[in-house]
């Protein structure tokens, strides 16, 4: 069976920190892959998604990037993070239109 | 591009009660989805719909798709407290991304 796998869950980090989130999906092959935030009370907004090694898609501009340095690993990065980057990050990948998302990392900027 | 409008943003319900949130595009769809978030979660898909007209039912849960493939609809019945959480309807845009309603946020008081 497929599992996906999120760390860490909760992250607090001060104003012009760097950041990394990690998503490792078992259980399958080539997923796509996709990075959401989610602000507190508000819907999911993507991030960023994935086809397959090296091939990133960005969905707004933003002072955050993604890397898929192996096929079934996604990593969420800033340089710098600001407070509106604080939110519920989920990573997910999809089989057949269903997107299956990872238990999230809860990210507060300070 | 393509977005998916849900309504209502919040909704009371008291257990027992019978209750349907809503989800409309400007767009014909091609297909539909349902994912429901418990609080401090993560979405979870419930449901896919795809045909003209579709109805779907899991116990309680009676979902819908409109005749013309533009509007959903999840209706709840005899609501209980397990019923709890944000619900998300989903469907892919052209370049078969999903983009996700803003939610309907449920809260069930006993």
């Amino acid at each position: 069976s497929q599992t996906i796998h999120q760390w860490p869950a909760t992250l607090v980090q001060p104003v012009g920190s760097p950041l990394s989130l990690e998503c490792t999906v078992e259980g399958t092959s080539n997923p796509n892959l996709y990075w959401y935030r989610q602000a507190a009370g508000r819907g999911l907004q993507l991030l960023f998604y994935s086809v397959g090694i090296g091939q990133i898609s960005s969905e707004v501009p933003q002072n955050l990037s993604a890397s898929r340095p192996q096929d079934r690993q996604f990593i969420l990065s800033s340089k710098k993070l600001l407070l509106s980057d604080s939110g519920f990050y989920l990573c997910a990948w999809s089989r057949n239109n269903e997107q299956f998302f990872g238990p999230g990392t809860r990210l507060t900027v300070l | 591009g393509q977005q998916v409008m849900q309504i209502p943003q919040y909704q009371h319900v008291q257990e027992g009660e019978d209750f349907t949130t809503y989800c409309n595009s400007s767009t014909t769809l091609s297909n539909i989805q349902w994912y429901k978030q418990r609080p401090g979660g993560h979405p979870v898909f419930l449901i896919q719909l795809v045909k003209s007209g579709e109805v779907k039912k899991q116990k309680r849960l009676t979902f819908q798709f409109g005749e013309a493939k533009k509007n959903s609809s999840l209706h709840i019945t005899a609501t209980q407290t397990t019923d709890v959480g944000t619900y998300f309807c989903a469907a892919p845009d052209s370049w078969g991304k999903l983009q996700f309603g803003a939610g309907t946020q449920v809260v069930v008081t006993p």
